[in-house]
């Protein structure tokens, strides 16, 4: 099976960095995605970790760890766009779908403040 | 490029209905195609997987019999949501993958919104 965690909300100011924390325990890994989600719309993609080490993207960073079942998203320069819920989510190593099956986490819903 | 579609982004049946939510891929062909469900303030939960031309496989807790999914070509599924009620009331979103794109990434599409009353 699979189990991932995110905190639940996160508050930052705007112009700061914030890092958004996921843990995973599951059964098979092949990979681990942060995703965007404003409300009321379909989760647009982020990056992508299948090895560890750092992914940096912009404004965007992604770690993995997968000894520790551990990855952060960082998000620098924030600005009020980025109010949103941020998905982890891990792909399956197994046959469904091709090898392409995700599981996501709960989300972390961050605001970003004045 | 790699646009999925879906319609209607939002529906209100009457408990006991069927509704039907296409689920296109308008660019490129879709090798697999994901259904998930999203209730308020929760992530998305996969209900099932679609390959074009083959039965879908569903995951643990989904009705087969109530959630009908058809990927009858490599642009289209279909998910029928069979004598709904006020439960099934969510936000339905399809994704898909290529195997002639980055195998890995799932292109979504923009949801359907279901009300059941």
């Amino acid at each position: 099976g699979q189990n991932i965690d995110q905190p639940t909300e996160m508050t930052a100011t705007e112009g700061a960095i914030v890092q958004i924390n996921c843990t995973y325990q599951t059964s098979g890994f092949n990979g681990l995605f942060w995703y965007q989600q404003h409300a009321g719309e379909a989760p647009t993609f982020l990056s992508y970790n299948v090895l560890d080490g750092l992914e940096e993207k912009g404004r965007f960073s992604s770690f993995l760890s997968r000894s520790k079942g551990y990855s952060y998203l960082l998000l620098k320069e924030l600005q009020m766009k980025d109010s949103a819920s941020y998905l982890c989510a891990v792909r399956d190593a197994g046959l469904t779908g091709g090898g392409n099956k995700l599981t996501f986490g709960t989300g972390t819903q961050l605001k970003v403040e004045l | 490029g790699a646009v999925v579609s879906q319609h209607p982004s939002w529906v209100i049946c009457k408990s006991g209905t069927s509704v039907k939510i296409e689920c296109r891929s308008l660019d490129f062909q879709a090798t697999t195609m994901f259904w998930y469900r999203q209730f308020p303030k929760q992530s998305l939960m996969l209900m099932a997987t679609s390959n074009e031309g083959s039965k879908a496989t569903y995951e643990q807790g989904v009705e087969k019999d109530k959630f009908l999914i058809n990927h009858a070509s490599l642009t289209l599924s279909t998910l029928t949501v069979t004598s709904a009620h006020p439960e099934d009331s969510s936000f339905y979103i399809c994704s898909a993958t290529s195997a002639a794109r980055t195998t890995y990434e799932q292109y979504f599409g923009p949801g359907t919104r279901l009300t059941v009353t």
